[in-house]
């Protein structure tokens, strides 16, 4: 089975900041790979596909990079409203399964 | 709107079982594959089972591979997931969630994320004596 390993689990930083959050696979994903942001209460909203696609709607402030086994998510100026659980996803199809990180606890400072 | 609305959820004791439902509306059920998707309390998200658009391939995590069982009908746009054997690590908030649509990049070729792009509210599942 294939592992994935979300670091950090927790992060704190001021609204304007750069934040960055990366997401390991064991082996080779290619590119499937998705990242998710959760809300308390609420349930998960897409954010960016395929590690760099921008989901429609989802501003831009929000990306992604990476493909093989590392992969990473940039809020480029954080706002308040970005305040969340972000996850990771990955597929495999053999056998067709899919897997989330642990995921990052994003707080304002 | 596109909505995906759970129902079926309560409590219930370890060994019993349980049928939730999901409700879809504002798009073309039967064209999207759709998927169960589960969080403990205070924990993770957890995929549980996807099922084709058309019912005819379903697959399972583990940890419910068995017991779980994915359906749907397409007549009534409405999702299923039959819960036996229900144990304390079960219990959780149940999603379900529809399989992004794909896309075609600049060249015109077509993939496929392998993402959950709409979701629901959730229903929760309780497993206790």
């Amino acid at each position: 089975d294939i592992q994935m390993t979300q670091s950090p689990s927790s992060l704190s930083a001021s609204v304007g900041d750069r934040v960055t959050i990366t997401c390991q696979a064991s082996q080779d994903i290619s590119n499937y790979l998705n990242w998710y942001q959760q809300k308390p209460g609420k349930a998960p909203k897409l954010l960016i596909y395929d590690a760099s696609n921008l989901e429609t709607g989802v501003p831009s402030r929000f990306s992604g990079s990476g493909s093989g086994t590392d992969f990473t998510f940039t809020i480029s100026s954080l706002q308040p409203e970005d305040i969340a659980t972000y996850y990771c996803q990955q597929y495999d199809n053999l056998p067709q399964r899919y897997t989330f990180g642990q995921g990052t606890k994003l707080e304002i400072k | 709107q596109v909505q995906l609305v759970e129902s079926g959820g309560g409590v219930v004791q370890p060994g019993r079982s349980l049928r939730l439902s999901c409700a879809a509306s504002g798009f073309t059920f039967s064209s999207y594959a759709m998927h169960w998707v589960r969080q403990a309390p205070g924990k993770g998200l957890e995929w549980v089972a996807v099922i084709s658009y058309d019912g005819s391939n379903k697959y399972y995590a583990d940890s419910v591979k068995g017991r779980f069982t994915i359906s749907r009908d397409n007549s009534k746009n409405t999702l299923y997931l039959q819960m036996n054997s229900l144990r304390a690590e079960d219990t959780a908030v149940y999603y379900c969630a529809r399989d992004h649509p794909g896309y075609y990049d600049s060249s015109g070729y077509y993939y496929v994320p392998h993402a959950f792009d709409i979701w629901g509210q959730g229903t929760m599942v309780t497993v206790s004596s």
